[in-house]
């Protein structure tokens, strides 16, 4: 089905390990983006991507990097999870700035 | 800069009560405005959505009507039901913003259906 996934959908770190959460997309869309969401708590985006080849911090970037392979996939990146981390991520994406965004159906992220 | 502010809640409604949930807004430029809609352990969905003045938007029963005088896009249902309970998230695109800037989004009202 078209749309955003997101992988993996749980995951379970240790404090100081590393991981990578990936987003794919084929819709064709332009922009992507990294939400986290606490619990009772609304969306902080982390980072984005406009266009491919370009990325920009969101209101939340630190402890945190990204990388927009191609058009299609945007990956998050925690080079060193603490506990502060354990949080619900969601990727999206849009074709442009009149559009809304398509949601992937998140990660759910427990750093210990 | 851009900014949506949405009625505080929880909002606990009994089956078939009218609902009404504020989303007002302040943007430089005419944004489209959105809202979406959280079920328990899932992610978010596009409700609803209206990109010019007096247009109104509609799904699942669910209104909104883009008033600019006002600045606001209220979220309307006539009859809820208790699988209408979820977090609803008022956002707007303000196109005048260069660099397809990310979506603003309100805090979320939650909402409770009790049968």
């Amino acid at each position: 089905n078209a749309g955003v996934t997101q992988t993996p959908k749980f995951q379970v770190l240790k404090t100081g390990q590393s991981m990578t959460l990936q987003c794919a997309q084929d819709m064709n869309h332009n922009s992507m983006y990294w939400y986290r969401q606490d619990p009772g708590m609304g969306l902080r985006l982390i980072y984005y991507s406009a266009s491919e080849g370009t990325t920009d911090k969101g209101e939340v970037p630190n402890g945190y990097n990204v990388s927009r392979l191609n058009k299609r996939e945007f990956s998050l990146r925690l080079e060193s999870a603490a506990p502060s981390q354990t949080s619900v991520y969601f990727c999206a994406s849009r074709v442009g700035q009149y559009y809304g965004y398509t949601f992937g159906s998140g990660t759910r992220l427990t750093v210990v | 800069g851009d900014s949506v502010t949405q009625m505080e809640g929880p909002v606990t409604l009994s089956e078939e009560a009218f609902l009404t949930i504020n989303c007002t807004y302040t943007a430089t430029g005419y944004p489209s405005l959105f809202w979406y809609v959280q079920y328990p352990g899932e992610g978010l969905q596009l409700l609803l959505k209206a990109t010019k003045a007096d247009d109104k938007g509609s799904n699942k029963g669910f209104e909104a009507t883009y008033r600019k005088e006002t600045t606001s896009f209220h979220l309307e249902k006539g009859s809820v039901q208790v699988s209408d309970s979820a977090v609803y998230f008022c956002a707007l695109s303000d196109p005048t913003n260069s660099g397809n800037t990310p979506l603003v989004f309100g805090k979320g009202t939650r909402l409770s259906v009790i049968a």
